[in-house]
């Protein structure tokens, strides 16, 4: 399949094992977040969104924390499974000159079985 | 509900051409946003359209243009192709415009340029 980035950080995990991916987020006046999944060939899929009133929300299997103070995002899997394999993104509301998503530049995630 | 749907899904040009691609959101969405995806640049914003006007414009050249029609579904056209423009173009969708509204992504237009 097409390679999303070639040159993307990497965290491998063991099956079963939970996996945590972190972003850091450029502009402290952000306030809504959203976790996407990117799987070869495909487009980016949501997983879970957050606003900045909050600190934690959990899906299934997924859980975001948001740290405004030092502007980071991470987003925590559960029992990792081999499907969980993809790049993933953060991305924040830009709300200062032009209105738009900033993407992150993405984490591939390895599921070793 | 069905998704995003893009057309083409691949498209292979020559530069100097021009190419148009197509977008249909997800049923009773308004918001139609395209990205260009690079390994190199990531996710980078072309434009937004609501209600068949453009709303935001990322930084792209006016070679890069767009139109949404009042069905929703929205088009984007690159004139004057350049190898630099190979790439994933991404369209996605939302209910609204802005701010707690979460993009939904189609799969993509893989644009080549020979």
């Amino acid at each position: 399949g097409e390679s999303v980035g070639l040159h993307l950080p990497t965290l491998s995990v063991q099956e079963g094992d939970n996996s945590i991916i972190n972003c850091a987020y450029s502009n402290s006046a952000s306030d809504y977040f959203i976790w996407y999944k990117q799987e070869s060939g495909k487009g980016p899929q949501f997983i879970i969104d957050i606003r900045s009133n909050m600190d934690k929300r959990q899906g299934q299997r997924v859980t975001v924390l948001l740290n405004k103070t030092v502007k980071h995002l991470s987003l925590q899997i559960a029992a990792t499974q081999p499907g969980d394999s993809a790049v993933y993104f953060c991305a924040e509301w830009q709300r200062s000159g032009t209105y738009k998503y900033i993407f992150g530049t993405g984490t591939r995630l390895k599921v070793l079985a | 509900k069905a998704g995003v749907t893009q057309t083409p899904r691949y498209l292979i040009k020559t530069r100097g051409q021009q190419v148009t691609l197509s977008c249909s959101p997800i049923s009773g969405h308004r918001s139609v946003s395209w990205y260009q995806q690079t390994p190199g640049q990531g996710l980078q914003f072309l434009f937004e359209y609501f209600s068949e006007t453009q709303r935001n414009k990322g930084n792209f050249p006016g070679r890069f243009s767009g139109r949404q029609f009042s069905n929703s579904r929205s088009e984007m056209n690159v004139s004057t192709l350049e190898l630099g423009d190979s790439a994933l173009y991404l369209c996605a969708s939302s209910l609204g415009q802005g701010r707690d509204q979460p993009q939904h992504f189609g799969d993509g237009t893989r644009l080549s340029i020979l």
